[in-house]
C-alpha cells in the first residue's frame, strides 16, 4: 500500500499571505494524487486530483499543487489565503487499477487576520 | 447537489452492544467507503463496497462488518463495540476512488 507524508501538521498564516502544505507519497509506477479540503464540522470535499496531463492543476478557489513524479511530491499551495481557508488539508493517493485511497494525517491550516 | 447522507452526526453507544452506522448516496456510485478519522492518523479505510453485496477489507476491518444490500445503502456494524472504537466514522461514494463524503457521525463508546 502507498504511505503519503504531510511533512507539517499544523500551518499557521495570516491572511493575505501565501501558503504551502506539503505532501510525499511512496514511489510507484503510476498513481493519482488528491488534496481534500475538511472545513469544520463537515465530512471532506475533494479540492483537486492529478490523474495525467499537466503536472500543475488548479482548483476553483485559488489553490494548485504540482505533481514531481522525481521528488514523489504534490504540494499544495495558494498565493493568497483568505480567514474562509481555515481547514484541514488531507493528501491522498491510489494507484491505477486501485480504488483504495491511502491518506495523510493532515495539515490543519489557521488564517489570522 | 450531490448527497451522501449519514443517519447520525453523534452516538453514544455501551461497551458490548452493537451499533449500526447507515450511510446513504444519490448519486448512484458505484463505489462506496467507510472510513475512521482519527487525530494524527488521518483517515484509515475500513471496508469498501463495489457492488451490491461486493465487498471488500479495507486497512483496518478488525472488530467492523458491512452490508450492502441496495446500491444507495452502504452499512458500517460494530459487532461487540469496544472504547478503542471511539471515533468520527466518514462514509464516501464515488465512480473510482472516494469523490462524495458525508458529514461524518461522531461515535463515542462508554
Amino acid at each position: 500500500a502507498q504511505s503519503v507524508t504531510q511533512l507539517d501538521s499544523q500551518v499557521p498564516v495570516f491572511e493575505e499571505a501565501p501558503v504551502e502544505l506539503r505532501c510525499n507519497y511512496s514511489s510507484s509506477v503510476s498513481v493519482y494524487l488528491f488534496w481534500y479540503v475538511q472545513y469544520p464540522n463537515q465530512g471532506l470535499q475533494l479540492l483537486l486530483k492529478y490523474l495525467s496531463g499537466s503536472t500543475l492543476v488548479e482548483s476553483i478557489n485559488g489553490f494548485e499543487a504540482e505533481f514531481n513524479k522525481s521528488q514523489t511530491s504534490f504540494h499544495l499551495r495558494k498565493p493568497s489565503v483568505h480567514i474562509s481557508d481555515t481547514a484541514e488539508y488531507f493528501c491522498a493517493v491510489r494507484t491505477s487499477g486501485d480504488y483504495k485511497l491511502s491518506f495523510g494525517a493532515g495539515t490543519t491550516v489557521t488564517v489570522r487576520a | 447537489d450531490v448527497k451522501v447522507t449519514q443517519s447520525s452526526r453523534y452516538l453514544v453507544k455501551r461497551t458490548g452492544e452493537k451499533v449500526f452506522l447507515e450511510c446513504v448516496q444519490d448519486m448512484d456510485h458505484e463505489n462506496m467507503f467507510w472510513y475512521r478519522q482519527d487525530p494524527g492518523l488521518g483517515l484509515r479505510l475500513i471496508y469498501f463496497s463495489y457492488d451490491v453485496k461486493m465487498k471488500e477489507k479495507g486497512d483496518i476491518p478488525e472488530g467492523y462488518s458491512v452490508s450492502r444490500e441496495k446500491k444507495e445503502r452502504f452499512s458500517l456494524i460494530l459487532e461487540s463495540a469496544s472504547t478503542n472504537q471511539t471515533s468520527m466514522y466518514l462514509c464516501a461514494g464515488g465512480s473510482n476512488q472516494p469523490q462524495h463524503f458525508g458529514d461524518g457521525t461522531r461515535l463515542s463508546i462508554l
